[in-house]
């Protein structure tokens, strides 16, 4: 149990243009969600963190109108990095609980490559 | 945030023990927990200790936990080149925010 999918697993997207990442709990509902952005040879970084139904809370340093973020259901949030640029290449991933016993369920990730 | 931290880097030879350290800051953490990245891959959650817990052993895998030291490892016995991946370490002071360590990359050699 406690699969999250994350789809698409690598995109390229030419810069200037928008891509979006969905996040999805299998089978469990997650009210909040969160997305890290792994840069190299570094840990993940914590972007922001889903909320379903309200707000998501953004990190100090993260542009919340680059970076859009919406948890319109239980099972399923989105990352939608708008205007990209080849500096937002990165591996985007998300993560749920279905509870704090058993610690957070990573998706397989999202190789972003904006040309 | 939090403070986590481990060495980057670990090579042992297959067959021997691994010792992956981590040192965090919050005295405050409930949950803490190792994950294994392979290339190119999610965070897989290998195990998780709760604060009140001193060891914890799962087949290969042995937990400790120094609470007062702050200190927390992973022992891999019997090193697989299988095993060759980046661990992190993790906690969680409470509510949702989760801290993560730098990662240790270990290598197994044949």
């Amino acid at each position: 149990g406690a699969v999250v999918s994350q789809h698409p697993s690598w995109v390229i997207c030419k810069s200037g243009t928008s891509v979006k990442i969905e996040c999805r709990s299998l089978d469990f509902q997650a009210t909040t969600m969160f997305w890290y952005r792994q840069f190299p040879k570094q840990s993940l970084m914590l972007m922001a963190t889903s909320n379903e139904g309200s707000k998501a809370t953004y990190e100090q340093g993260v542009e919340k109108d680059k970076f859009l973020i919406n948890h319109a259901s239980l099972t399923l949030s989105t990352l939608t990095v708008t205007s990209a640029h080849p500096e937002d290449s990165s591996f985007y991933i998300c993560s749920a609980s279905p509870d704090r016993a058993r610690g957070y369920t990573f998706g397989s990730g999202t190789r972003l490559t904006v040309v | 945030g939090e403070d986590v931290e481990q060495s980057l880097f670990l090579s042992v030879r297959e067959g021997d023990s691994s010792v992956i350290n981590c040192t965090y800051t919050d005295s405050s953490s409930t949950y803490l927990y190792w994950y294994k990245q392979e290339p190119g891959a999610g965070l897989q959650l290998l195990t998780y200790i709760f604060s009140n817990m001193d060891m914890k052993q799962d087949q290969r895998l042995t937990v400790l936990l120094n609470k007062k030291d702050k200190h927390l490892s992973l022992r891999i016995a019997d090193t697989q080149t299988g095993d060759s991946a980046i661990y992190f370490c993790a906690e969680t002071p409470g509510g949702n925010q989760f801290y993560f360590g730098t990662g240790t990359s270990l290598t197994v050699i044949p």
